[in-house]
């Protein structure tokens, strides 16, 4: 099941700098997107959603952004601090059939001082 | 902030033996979910749960499987007779509403099947 990719396994990103982490989708019925920050030994933490009728949303530190016709959403983060080391996840929901969430697989952050 | 708590944060249990896991959503949420990620593995959906009812259930849910909101608080997740494959970590989410709206995690519960 390949729903969700997130083909970046760890990423590595200096302390001040702008960190991007992409994800990319194949099904034209998810309609929300979701992103989620995990640390070792804790649950996923929700950080910020998009709505497939929206190209943008921002939320302090964090914008994700929504490009429908590449099936490409991104999560921009800065200036990235050395707390937000961490493992991301990007979700996806099925338009209006049910509530569960198709994950990607996560990408883990690094932010070196 | 309020918190989805889940018990206990570890479990062995022998294979065959039954087991409950135990959550406790975000007291005003309606909706509530049973997930797990298997180590190395992407997490995968197993329930959702709204108005005292499964409303809907993945593959993995199989009979071996069950969901019950006991009284006001506690959501639990039943494995009758484990298998080997079923040692993951079990993340239990609520939601105040469907559709638009996230899922908040608890820290999961490890289970380990000897």
């Amino acid at each position: 099941d390949q729903q969700v990719k997130q083909n970046s396994p760890s990423l590595s990103v200096q302390e001040g700098r702008i960190s991007i982490l992409n994800c990319d989708y194949t099904n034209s019925m998810f309609d929300y997107f979701l992103w989620y920050k995990k640390y070792p030994a804790e649950g996923p933490t929700f950080l910020i959603s998009i709505s497939s009728i929206k190209d943008k949303n921002e939320d302090g530190r964090f914008t994700v952004f929504l490009n429908k016709s590449a099936k490409h959403l991104s999560l921009h983060i800065v200036p990235s601090q050395p707390g937000d080391s961490a493992v991301y996840f990007c979700a996806a929901r099925i338009q209006d059939s049910n509530y569960q969430l198709i994950w990607g697989a996560g990408t883990k952050l690094i932010i070196k001082p | 902030e309020p918190e989805v708590t889940q018990t206990p944060s570890h479990q062995v249990t022998q294979m065959g033996q039954e087991v409950i896991l135990r959550c406790v959503p975000i007291s005003n949420h309606l909706y509530f979910y049973w997930y797990r990620q298997i180590l190395g593995q992407k997490v995968e959906f197993l329930v959702s749960f709204y108005n005292n009812e499964i409303s809907e259930k993945s593959e993995i849910f199989d009979d071996q499987f069950s969901v019950e909101r006991p009284d006001g608080s506690n959501f639990t997740l039943k494995i009758r007779s484990t298998k080997l494959e079923d040692s993951a970590m079990y993340f239990c989410a609520s939601g105040l509403q469907g559709g638009n709206q996230p899922q908040h995690f608890g820290d999961g519960t490890r289970l380990s099947i000897l």
